[in-house]
This record gives structure tokens, sequence and C-alpha cells, in this order.
């Protein structure tokens, strides 16, 4: 599986677009960019993934470049509430039957200040 | 429902005891997983039960022993755990079918040995 970089933390504005780079240069041709966040004292949680092409749901949006090296995972309107480590991991896509577990990075703490 | 529980919430134990953490889940998930994670540190994986049964044991030390008595149970027995063992022990589950890498995490158990 790819190797990810992530900044350590960020800050970002209320009510403000926040941001999240993450650099996959090795990635693979076969290999999803997940993310996904953990809370303080909570389980981690999905937030979204990708292959090549931009994606979007009702938590955040994930852009992907077009050579795949590095993607940005944006939250559009931070709230206090979205502070919490985020993690962008990326691995190859799955036969049917196999296990999914993850191999989480250090993450990026976004702190998100009123 | 899309909802992972552990209990208990916090556990304080001693080097002699034995206790049991417990996950459940109902969204008919067939693989389940115990992750752990040491504070200021990313989650890692501790095992994977598919099928009720065991299929990843990360050279995990025997005095941690999973159990999956059935497809919506995860079991995690305790016996002579060190100080350093004292983590946030997270569950999680996930379709055995299908390629993404979505996972569900319950949201932990803060284990204290003492």
């Amino acid at each position: 599986d790819a190797k990810t970089t992530q900044p350590t933390s960020m800050d970002c504005a209320e009510g403000r677009a926040a941001n999240l780079p993450c650099n996959h240069s090795t990635i693979s041709g076969n290999e999803y960019v997940y993310w996904y966040r953990q809370i303080h004292s909570q389980g981690p949680q999905y937030i979204i993934h990708g292959l090549k092409n931009n994606e979007t749901n009702e938590m955040a949006s994930l852009i992907i470049t077009e050579d795949r090296k590095s993607s940005t995972l944006i939250l559009p309107h931070a709230t206090l509430r979205d502070t919490a480590v985020y993690y962008c991991i990326v691995r190859a896509t799955l036969l049917s039957g196999s296990a999914r577990q993850l191999t989480f990075g250090s993450g990026t703490q976004l702190t998100v200040l009123p | 429902d899309t909802e992972v529980t552990q209990t208990p919430k916090h556990l304080v134990m001693g080097m002699t005891n034995k206790k049991s953490l417990k996950c459940e889940q109902h969204m008919g998930h067939r693989a389940m997983y115990w992750y752990k994670q040491k504070a200021k540190k990313p989650p890692e994986l501790m095992f994977v039960y598919s099928y009720e049964k065991l299929s990843i044991n990360e050279s995990v030390p025997s005095r941690f022993s999973p159990e999956c008595p059935n497809s919506s149970l995860l079991n995690l027995h305790l016996h002579a755990l060190q100080p350093e063992d004292s983590a946030l022990y997270l569950c999680a589950s996930s379709p055995w079918t299908g390629r993404a890498y979505e996972q569900y995490f319950g949201p932990g158990t803060r284990l204290t040995v003492t």
C-alpha cells in the first residue's frame, strides 16, 4: 500500500472551507484514496473515498490530482464539531471476500476556531 | 442501524485481573476487527475475524484473547495485562463483500491497567 504524507496540524476559521492535503506520490493504479476522521476519544469515522474522479458526499468533497499523486479533502463550511484528526489512507482495490483492515498514518489534527 | 456498540466505556483493572471487552453490531457485517490506540497515536490493528473465524492476528501477545461467538458479537478477553497495555480499544465491522474499505467503528473502551 502506498505511503501517505499529511501535515501534522491545521487551523481553520468556523464557517470557512477546510482544505486538508495528502501526498501519496507512490500510489498505484488500483489504489483508492480513503479519508477517515477521529473526533477526540471517539472511534474513527469514514468520510469519503475515490479513485480518479472528484467525489462529493454530504460530509465532504475529495479532489484528486490528475496524476493521482496527491489529494485534498474539503469540508466546505467547517464547524467546531469538525475539529478532529483526519486520516488519509491509500489501499488497493479489494477482491470480494477479503478483510478490510486499515493502516492509519499519523493524520492531520484540524482545529476549527470560533 | 449503522452502530457498533462497545462495553464497557471505561475499565480499570489490575495486572492479575481477568476482564472482557464486548463489541456488538447488527448491520449483518461478517468481518469484525479489534484495534488498539495509544494516546496521541493512530489506531493499530490487532485482530480480524471473518465469518466468526480468526483470519488475522497481528502478533498480539497471548494475554489478549479474542473470541467471536456469533456474527454480531466480538469479545476481547484480557488476562495478566501490563501497564503498557493501557489504551483505547476500538472495535470495527465491515461487509465481507464489495470492494470498498468502509469500516464502522465503535466508540472504544478506555482501558487502564494499574
